[in-house]
């Protein structure tokens, strides 16, 4: 059963790098899926980070994208969000999320599913 | 970016009741929408995705309709189980995006 886990810092400094990992047991990262981050904030609801497939291909939010950057590492079935200058904006919990595809009568459709448990990063000095 | 609207923020019910909960979209989405649960220190899990296809696992009691710009997650005979967050995501186009949630209370 394909679940994930992330792993951060906990707390990191407005002059440092924020960097999240999730790790990917019960299946292969290789498998046809996107691989999503997406935090909580208390200001800001859900948003959605972005994504990257296997093959390094990647979609970001625009609001994040000019400090974005992500990653696969295949020999140890997991990916990576790094986010740089990071403020008391970037506080939140950060859930990575696998996004599949799924065919109905209607026709076909993604979904989110499964999601890790989320992980808290705040950004303070 | 697509906005999505989700009312109510909050509510309460009791149990057996039949609640709703909607999400309105900026632009058309087709039925592009899935809707989720959240509880405390838990992952976020799937109810129904393209807006009115039950999850495998999820039990008949949630419904989702709807489609274009109005979504509507309805669960009927509330459980006490069901204390939770709720939130709708458009998966229309990128980037995607979420409602503001509904917590509902029991």
């Amino acid at each position: 059963q394909l679940q994930l886990e992330e792993s951060g810092p906990g707390l990191v400094k407005p002059s440092g790098t924020l960097s999240v990992t999730c790790a990917v047991t019960g299946d292969s990262i290789n498998r046809t899926y996107w691989w999503n981050w997406i935090r909580q904030s208390p200001g800001m609801g859900l948003e959605w980070i972005g994504d990257i497939y296997h093959d390094g291909r990647t979609n970001y939010n625009p609001s994040l994208r000019s400090r974005l950057s992500m990653s696969v590492d295949k020999s140890r079935n997991h990916f990576s969000l790094t986010l740089t200058s990071p403020t008391a904006a970037d506080t939140a919990i950060y859930y990575c999320a696998t996004r599949g595809i799924s065919a109905t009568r209607g026709g076909h459709y993604w979904r989110f599913d499964p999601w890790g448990r989320g992980t808290l990063v705040t950004v303070s000095s | 970016a697509i906005q999505m609207t989700q009312s109510p923020s909050s509510l309460s019910a009791s149990v057996g009741d039949r609640i709703t909960v909607t999400c309105r979209a900026s632009q058309g989405i087709g039925n592009d929408l899935g809707w989720y649960q959240q509880k405390p220190q838990k992952a976020p899990q799937l109810l129904i995705f393209a807006a009115s296809t039950l999850q495998t696992g999820v039990p008949s009691r949630f419904i989702g309709s709807g489609s274009g710009t109005e979504f509507t997650l309805t669960i009927t005979s509330l459980q006490a189980d069901d204390s939770a967050i709720y939130f709708c995501l458009q998966t229309y186009n990128y980037p995607w995006t979420f409602g503001q949630g509904t917590k509902v209370e029991i």
